[in-house]
């Protein structure tokens, strides 16, 4: 499965950002698969933020809640996410990411830069 | 969650020497655990899956063992293009959790 990132790059503060995972190589409905997005902020480690499963089932990071959305289009068969409100703590490094049984497929990430 | 703890948080080493990383999991995970690679600029690259399978491509000198709560990734020979950033990555439960990493640089 090949997975590519794509988005905005500069989003402005206060902003929604979104996001859209095409996924190649197999269907986002395929159920053994669960995606994920995961960011990476400047100088820092890995942040899982969220995930969705091909029935819809999704999990979302605690802090990240009240303003995460992660949605599967079967017809597109893509991954979006939408994070409202954004700040300059948003800026990062976003990847999606599959795992089948634990085995993980990256995308190749897509930078997001939050400033007015 | 499932907390995960590298060590050492960084390393200096050279050419040619002996490189073991440690992962601890707050609690069992079975063989959960995956390692990665990264570099500046670049996506994480998977090193190890299963905690001991080696993943397609990977040269050998890279070893991964442990289950439970106890992982180590060894590089049993350190080359050039090894410096870099690795990290571990369970997914025994939700959600996903990271170590913090480990960078080696050169000595």
């Amino acid at each position: 499965v090949l997975l590519q990132e794509s988005g905005p790059g500069v989003v402005k503060p206060s902003q929604t950002l979104s996001l859209t995972c095409a996924v190649s190589g197999d269907s986002v409905s395929n159920s053994a698969y669960s995606w994920h997005w995961i960011r990476q902020a400047p100088g820092q480690g890995l942040e899982w933020i969220g995930l969705i499963f091909s029935g819809g089932t999704t999990y979302y990071m605690p802090t990240l809640r009240p303003r995460l959305t992660i949605s599967v289009d079967t017809s597109q068969n893509q991954i979006s996410l939408d994070l409202t409100s954004v700040t300059a703590a948003d800026t990062a490094v976003y990847y999606c990411v599959s795992f089948w049984s634990g085995y993980p497929h990256w995308g190749q990430g897509t930078p997001v830069v939050v400033s007015s | 969650a499932i907390q995960l703890t590298q060590s050492p948080s960084s390393l200096s080493a050279s050419v040619g020497d002996r490189v073991i990383i440690t992962c601890r999991a707050s609690q069992g995970i079975s063989s959960s655990l995956v390692w990665y690679q990264q570099k500046p600029g670049k996506s994480p690259k998977l090193l190890i899956y299963d905690a001991s399978s080696l993943e397609s491509g990977v040269p050998s000198r890279f070893s991964g063992s442990g289950s439970g709560t106890e992982f180590t990734l060894t590089v049993s020979s350190l080359q050039p293009e090894d410096f870099a950033s690795y990290y571990c990555q369970q997914s025994h439960g939700f959600p996903v959790t990271f170590g913090p990493g480990t960078k080696v640089d050169m000595k």
